[in-house]
């Protein structure tokens, strides 16, 4: 089965600070992996994704991840946060339509806190 | 490109009503959409997948006579909540597969549903 895990629930940093949210992962085959933004009361905003090949991806907003097979991560960072960067971050992890069904599985979030 | 709308963004309703939620998939055709439940401060969980033209598929747990999915173009799915109880006010988000080699979920806007 697969699974997500963001291992820090809750992260402050302060504004030009640099930002890594941790995900790790655990699939059976090759996976997909996703970095997700949601604000207060908002859907989700796709922020990258990773497939194959190079595995330091680059998103929108400034926003990177790195794919680690070895460490089975997928952290996701930024060198300059902010303030409009505070929102929930969910990473997730799935696969093609047949070796999935195309399921996604989430993380259970990062909240991030930006001070100014 | 690939936005996904949902309407309406927000329903109050009385105890004992059935409330429908529509997904729609405005600039590509989406053979394969899903069903969300978010609580506060958690993570998303999938209710049910829903393909066109067929019968959607139920995660366990989820009652399928309560949660009506009808998939019946490639841009449009609708959810309703049949004789809603307080306890099915929640946040409801869909997303829509962009399928193709490189699948990935596109989601809505969330509808907040409060049921009195």
């Amino acid at each position: 089965a697969q699974s997500v895990t963001q291992p820090d629930i809750h992260i402050t940093v302060s504004e030009g600070a640099s930002l890594e949210l941790r995900c790790n992962y655990s699939y059976g085959a090759t996976p997909y992996l996703f970095w997700y933004v949601q604000s207060p009361g908002q859907g989700l905003q796709l922020l990258l994704k990773y497939f194959s090949g190079d595995t330091l991806v680059q998103g929108i907003k400034g926003f990177e991840a790195e794919f680690k097979r070895s460490q089975s991560s997928f952290n996701l960072r930024k060198p300059s946060v902010h303030w409009s960067d505070a929102a929930e971050y969910f990473c997730a992890v799935g696969g093609s339509k047949e070796t999935s069904g195309s399921r996604l599985t989430f993380g259970e979030g990062t909240q991030l806190t930006v001070n100014p | 490109g690939a936005v996904v709308s949902q309407h309406p963004s927000r329903v109050i309703c009385k105890s004992g009503t059935s409330v429908k939620i529509e997904c729609r998939s405005l600039d590509f055709q989406a053979t394969t959409m899903f069903w969300y439940r978010q609580f506060p401060k958690q993570s998303l969980m999938l209710m049910a997948t829903s393909n066109e033209g067929s019968k959607a598929t139920y995660e366990q747990g989820v009652e399928k006579d309560k949660f009506l999915i009808n998939h019946a173009s490639l841009t449009l799915s609708t959810l309703t909540v049949t004789s809603a109880h307080p306890e099915d006010s929640s946040f409801y988000i869909c997303s829509a597969r962009q399928g193709g080699k490189r699948e990935t979920q596109y989601f809505g806007p969330g509808t907040r549903l409060l049921v009195l």
